[in-house]
């Protein structure tokens, strides 16, 4: 069954902290993607980043880093020095390549809320 | 250039109604995907449309129903709406499948 768990269900923290959003995924494919998106209350969804099952190198981008761990099923993302600007929903998804499309399996989301 | 749009941005209807939303994908994009999202969950899968056909259904009832016109815009049709239905619905475009997709910010949909 494909499934994708976010066991936080939300996480507040102070400005410059460093927060880590859990994602565990389930998938019998062996060829599948992982994506996080982020949501801010204006509810449109915006990409973070997508990873391929076949690549588990880590990813940084600025104040953001990924770590894909295919003996775990953890794609975990981690923002460092938090701002206010960060504070949104995050959700991570699993598309599996057998089926051909868009479809997407979303977790529940993680709320972050970041104070000044 | 403009990305996903949808409209409406709201829509107030009772039970039994039924509703049509509309979203116009990204330019360059020729594929559609239809998401709900209720109150606290995550998006879930409704249906794709790729050169004006359902390309893959999830588990959502023929109530339920799509349209993709030669211009790649879509339709999402509702019929006999329930309260449940009551959900932020995403429309996504991407350039591929398994690329990243791109969403509008959704029509908030009210049934009373």
């Amino acid at each position: 069954a494909q499934k994708v768990t976010q066991a936080q269900t939300e996480i507040s923290v102070v400005e410059k902290e460093d927060v880590t959003l859990d994602c565990v995924y389930e998938t019998r494919d062996t060829t599948y993607y992982l994506f996080w998106y982020k949501q801010p209350p204006s509810g449109e969804l915006v990409f973070l980043i997508r990873r391929n099952s076949f690549d588990e190198q880590n990813e940084i981008s600025g104040r953001y880093s990924w770590n894909f761990q295919k003996s775990t099923s953890s794609f975990n993302f981690t923002i460092t020095a938090s701002q206010v600007v960060d504070s949104a929903v995050y959700f991570c998804a699993l598309s599996e390549a057998y089926y051909n499309t868009d479809k997407l399996i979303f977790g529940t989301g993680t709320r972050l809320q970041v104070f000044p | 250039d403009a990305g996903v749009t949808q409209s409406p941005t709201h829509l107030i209807k009772t039970r039994g109604q039924q509703v049509t939303l509309r979203c116009s994908p990204k330019s360059g994009h020729d594929t559609v995907s239809w998401y709900q999202q209720a109150l606290g969950q995550g998006p879930q899968f409704i249906f794709q449309y790729y050169e004006e056909e359902e390309r893959q259904r999830g588990n959502f009832p023929d109530r339920f129903s799509g349209h993709q016109y030669p211009n790649y815009s879509s339709e999402l049709n509702v019929n006999a709406l329930l309260l449940g239905d009551s959900a932020l619905y995403l429309c996504a475009s991407s350039p591929g499948p398994h690329e990243k997709l791109f969403f509008g910010s959704g029509t908030q949909l009210s049934v009373l």
